[in-house]
């Protein structure tokens, strides 16, 4: 079974601009989770969502925003990008248990 | 709320040496409990896992028990290689009604030495 997939892998933005971010979950899998992670702050959990509705958010501002498909398949959207905003983005997918399965991550930059 | 405090690192070990890495937790109710591991320039594997209290989880030669009455979930390895360099998390989960998120600790870089 082919396991979670993000794109792209890497990015370079510059600040005020948007970004978008790809996850492919688990076939199978519906739950889809977002992870940020920076030296200073750690793994920040940013949002869950289940059958294309969001059912848990963490505590970031709301230029981050996500969605899902029909077919599980999830975005996020960071608009007016700041310095800050540089980090590894993480998905990770569950077939709603408790037990999360990570992606390779999109390395996003912000200069 | 909940949250997980790990070993400060980083720890270097001889290859063979025996591996401890402390993670003790705080949450109400009876979270899942998780290690994860982390290569260079790759996202989190799923190391190990116990979903209740004395559950032993175990894989690779890692193992790490469920300790309710510690709070804790160390992770150990009696011989270590080369190999399992990397960053390893410690993690809980909790349900909240359908929702669930990972609260993650900081992470523990380990550098095993040939």
């Amino acid at each position: 079974k082919a396991g979670v997939t993000q794109t792209p892998r890497y990015l370079i933005k510059t600040r005020g601009q948007q970004v978008t971010l790809s996850c492919s979950p688990i076939s199978g899998h519906r739950s889809v989770s977002w992870y940020q992670q920076t030296p200073g702050q750690g793994l920040q959990f940013l949002f869950e969502y289940f059958s294309e509705t969001q059912r848990n958010k963490g505590n970031f501002p709301g230029r981050f925003s996500g969605r899902q498909f029909s077919n599980s398949r999830s975005e996020m959207n960071v608009s007016t990008l700041e310095l800050g905003d540089s980090a590894l983005y993480l998905c990770a997918s569950t077939q709603n248990t408790d037990t999360q399965y990570f992606g390779p991550g999109t390395r996003l930059t912000v200069l | 709320g909940d949250s997980v405090t790990q070993m400060e690192g980083p720890v270097t070990l001889s290859e063979e040496a025996f591996l401890t890495i402390n993670c003790t937790y705080t949450a109400t109710g009876y979270p899942s409990l998780f290690w994860y591991v982390q290569y260079p320039g790759e996202g989190l594997q799923l190391l190990l896992k116990a979903t209740k209290a004395d559950d032993k989880g175990s894989n690779k030669g890692f193992e790490a028990t469920y300790r309710k009455e510690t709070t804790s979930f160390h992770l150990e390895k009696g011989s270590v290689q080369v190999s399992d360099s990397a960053v390893y998390f410690c993690a809980l989960s909790k349900s909240s009604g359908s929702a669930r998120q990972l609260t993650f600790g900081s992470g523990t870089q380990l550098t095993v030495l040939p």
